[in-house]
C-alpha cells in the first residue's frame, strides 16, 4: 500500500522559509509526478507545483518566484521550499503522487500537515 | 477567485439526485479532461472521476461525471449521508500552463 507522509515545522515566522518533505513508502516515485497542494483555512485547494521524478519542475505562476520543489529518488522523498512567507501562506499542505500520463489524476495523497505562519 | 467556477454549496436529502457544476473556459475545460475529487474533513482528497466520466475502481456507480463544451458536472444518485463532503473539479489550464482546481462545493445531506 502506497503511503505519503508530510513532515516539517508546523510554525514558521513571517518572512522566513517554509520547508516540507514528503516521504513515499510502499511504492516508488520513479515514473510519477509528485505535487504539492495546499488548502488555506476555509478556502479551496490550490496547486503549488509539481516535479517529475526525472527532476523537471512546474510551478503555479502565482507562486513561482518563491517556490522550489526538489526530489531525492534515493530516499523516495520530495521536498517543498516556499520563501518569504506571510500569513496568507498559512494552510494545510498536502503532498501527492500522480501517474506520468496525467499530473492532475492524483492516485495517492498525504494526510496533510498544517503550517501556520505567525510570529 | 478560481478559474473554474463551482457553486459554493449544494444539498439534498437521502436518496435524492444531486448535481454539481464546474464552469471553465476554452482554455481549460474546453480542451482538457476534467477530474473530480471528494474531500472529507480531516482526510486526504479522493479521486472520484477522471477523463470527464470514468470512475476509478472502488468508486460506486452512484457517482457519474459529464462534460459539455466548457462546463462539466458531477452527479450523485441515491444520495447517502456519507456523501457529505467538499467536491472539487480539476483540469489543466492552457493559458496558465498549470493545473487548476475549482473553488469547491460543500455538499450537505439534509
Amino acid at each position: 500500500q502506497v503511503q505519503l507522509q508530510e513532515s516539517g515545522p508546523g510554525l514558521v515566522r513571517p518572512s522566513e522559509t517554509l520547508s516540507l518533505t514528503c516521504t513515499v513508502s510502499g511504492g516508488s516515485i520513479s515514473g510519477y509526478y509528485l505535487s504539492w497542494i495546499r488548502q488555506p483555512p476555509g478556502k479551496g485547494l490550490e496547486w503549488i507545483g509539481y516535479i517529475h521524478y526525472s527532476g523537471r519542475t512546474h510551478y503555479n505562476p502565482s507562486l513561482k518566484s518563491r517556490v522550489t520543489i526538489s526530489v531525492d529518488t534515493s530516499r523516495n522523498q520530495f521536498s517543498l521550499e516556499l520563501t518569504s512567507v506571510t500569513a496568507a501562506d498559512t494552510a494545510i499542505y498536502y503532498c501527492a503522487r500522480s501517474p506520468s500520463w496525467a499530473v492532475i489524476e492524483i492516485d495517492y495523497w498525504g494526510q496533510g500537515t498544517l503550517v501556520t505562519v505567525s510570529s | 477567485q478560481s478559474v473554474l467556477t463551482q457553486p459554493p454549496s449544494a444539498s439534498g436529502t437521502p436518496g435524492q439526485r444531486v448535481t454539481i457544476s464546474c464552469s471553465g473556459s476554452s482554455s481549460s475545460i474546453g480542451t482538457n479532461t476534467v477530474k473530480w475529487y471528494q474531500h472529507l474533513p480531516g482526510t486526504a482528497p479522493k479521486l472520484l472521476i477522471y477523463n470527464n466520466n470514468q470512475r476509478p475502481s472502488g468508486v460506486p456507480d452512484r457517482f457519474s461525471g459529464s462534460k459539455s463544451g466548457t462546463s462539466a458536472s458531477l452527479a450523485i444518485n441515491g444520495l447517502q449521508s456519507e456523501d457529505e463532503a467538499d467536491y472539487y473539479c480539476a483540469t489543466w489550464h492552457d493559458s496558465l500552463n498549470a493545473p487548476v482546481f475549482g473553488g469547491g462545493t460543500k455538499l450537505t445531506v439534509l
